[in-house]
């Protein structure tokens, strides 16, 4: 079966200070991977997705940027962190399909003092 | 463009009592439509979907959905809500993406 990983699982950051998060899925190959943030109080935000290695959209433009070095692996990066950029930060991914449901993993809770 | 609106953004119930979680949809298309759950600092889980066939749409933990195209609508019902309902709400349509609602945070009391 299919599992995804996202790790820290929470982290407390300083503004100006650089952001790495990790997502990794098992058991498919080639998925559509996303990145998605929640900020306090609001819906779900796409930030990034991908549909193969090194194939990055991005959905808004911010600071943040986005990697995917391998076929199962996906990165999401700040140069600089911004008091704005906390939130709680989703990977998910989905199949080629039509009906293209996403699946998501645990999430990665971001303070940034 | 496809879109989603949850009308509510709170709803709260007595534990027993109906919920009902309001969706309407606009797509150009026929749709595949979704609710997903969200449990505090958690990622999210699918409750159900609607891809074609029957309209009424069952999922896990007793919720269903049924999907009225002439009302553009996916509300979202479990007939006895139960206090470990009490979470987050999405409701989604499919585009090349999936476009998310805002979200109803359902409170249950005892």
């Amino acid at each position: 079966s299919q599992t995804i990983h996202q790790w820290p699982a929470t982290l407390v950051q300083p503004v100006g200070s650089p952001l790495s998060l990790e997502c990794t899925v098992e058991g498919t190959s080639n998925p559509n991977l996303y990145w998605y943030r929640q900020a306090a109080g609001r819906g779900l935000q796409l930030l990034f997705y991908s549909v193969g290695i090194g194939q990055i959209s991005s959905e808004v433009p911010q600071n943040l940027s986005a990697s995917r070095p391998q076929d199962r692996q996906f990165i999401l990066s700040s140069k600089k962190l911004l008091l704005s950029d906390s939130g709680f930060y989703l990977c998910a991914w989905s199949e080629l399909r039509e009906d293209n449901e996403q699946f998501f993993g645990p999430g990665t809770r971001l303070t940034v003092l | 463009a496809q879109s989603v609106t949850q009308l509510g953004s709170h709803v709260s119930v007595s534990e027993g009592a109906l919920v009902l979680l309001r969706c309407n949809y606009s797509s150009s298309v026929p749709p595949y439509l979704f609710w997903y759950v969200q449990y505090p600092n958690q990622g999210l889980q699918l409750l159900l979907k609607y891809t074609t066939g029957a309209t009424l749409v069952k999922g896990i933990n007793g919720f269903e959905a049924e999907f009225k195209k002439s009302e553009t609508s996916f509300h979202l019902t479990k007939p006895s809500a139960h206090m470990s309902d009490a979470a987050e709400y999405f409701c989604a349509v499919s585009d090349y993406k999936l476009i998310f609602g805002t979200g109803t945070r359902l409170q249950v009391f005892p």
